[in-house]
């Protein structure tokens, strides 16, 4: 079976840009959730999503958003990129929401110029 | 405020040489503590799942144990391919019900 899928591998943006990254998740996965991992630190929680609805969101700002869709992928939108949005930005499924493993993707590593 | 932290944050250790890494965690409340081996510019695999103290939990050169303040990994007779950054995880009651708190990573070198 094919684990978590995301695209693109790699992104190159210029500040004041929008950026779209996009999440499959693990076939009969229905939550969805996103980190942020600057290099030296451990992922950090953005958002998790579940059967569609937004069910937890991190300390970041309004410039992040994101949804799901029906088929459970998912998409992280980043509005008016500054610098230190450069990151690698990590996608996870789990079948559920409480203490269900979380499977990670390869992530996105997104660099903004 | 939940709080998880790794150390050390480096190891070097000679092929064959068993050693533990440390997670401590200072938390509200304790849902599940996660291991996962991260290699560099690639995702977080997951190793092991913890819920409750005294709990144990092996895969091959591997072990994860579990006590009411921290986690330990431990590494019997590591091989070079084991060198990764090692992360440890909680997940917390409350608030973003599916949220990890992860700690900073300890980054295992083996040398042959």
């Amino acid at each position: 079976d094919a684990g978590v899928t995301q695209s693109p591998t790699h992104l190159i943006k210029t500040r004041g840009q929008h950026v779209t990254l996009r999440c499959s998740p693990i076939s009969g996965h229905k939550s969805v959730s996103w980190y942020q991992q600057v290099l030296g630190q451990g992922p950090q929680f953005i958002f998790q999503y579940y059967e569609k609805e937004e069910r937890g969101r991190g300390n970041f700002p309004d410039r992040f958003s994101a949804r799901q869709f029906p088929n459970y992928s998912s998409e992280l939108n980043v509005n008016a990129l500054l610098l230190g949005d450069s990151a690698l930005y990590l996608c996870a499924s789990s079948l559920g929401l409480y203490t269900d493993t979380q499977y990670f993707g390869p992530g996105t590593r997104l660099t903004v110029l | 405020e939940d709080q998880v932290t790794q150390s050390p944050e480096a190891l070097r250790l000679q092929e064959g040489e068993s050693s533990s890494l440390n997670c401590s965690y200072t938390v509200s409340g304790l849902r599940g503590l996660f291991w996962y081996r991260q290699d560099p510019g690639k995702g977080p695999e997951f190793l092991f799942t913890l819920y409750s103290a005294g709990e144990e939990k092996e895969k091959e050169r591997l072990k994860a144990t579990l006590t009411k303040k921290e986690s330990f990994l431990h590494i019997t007779a590591p091989k070079p391919e084991d060198s990764a950054t090692y992360l440890c995880a909680v997940q917390v009651p409350g608030g973003s019900q599916g949220n990890l708190i992860f700690g900073k990573g300890t980054k295992l070198s083996v040398k042959p």
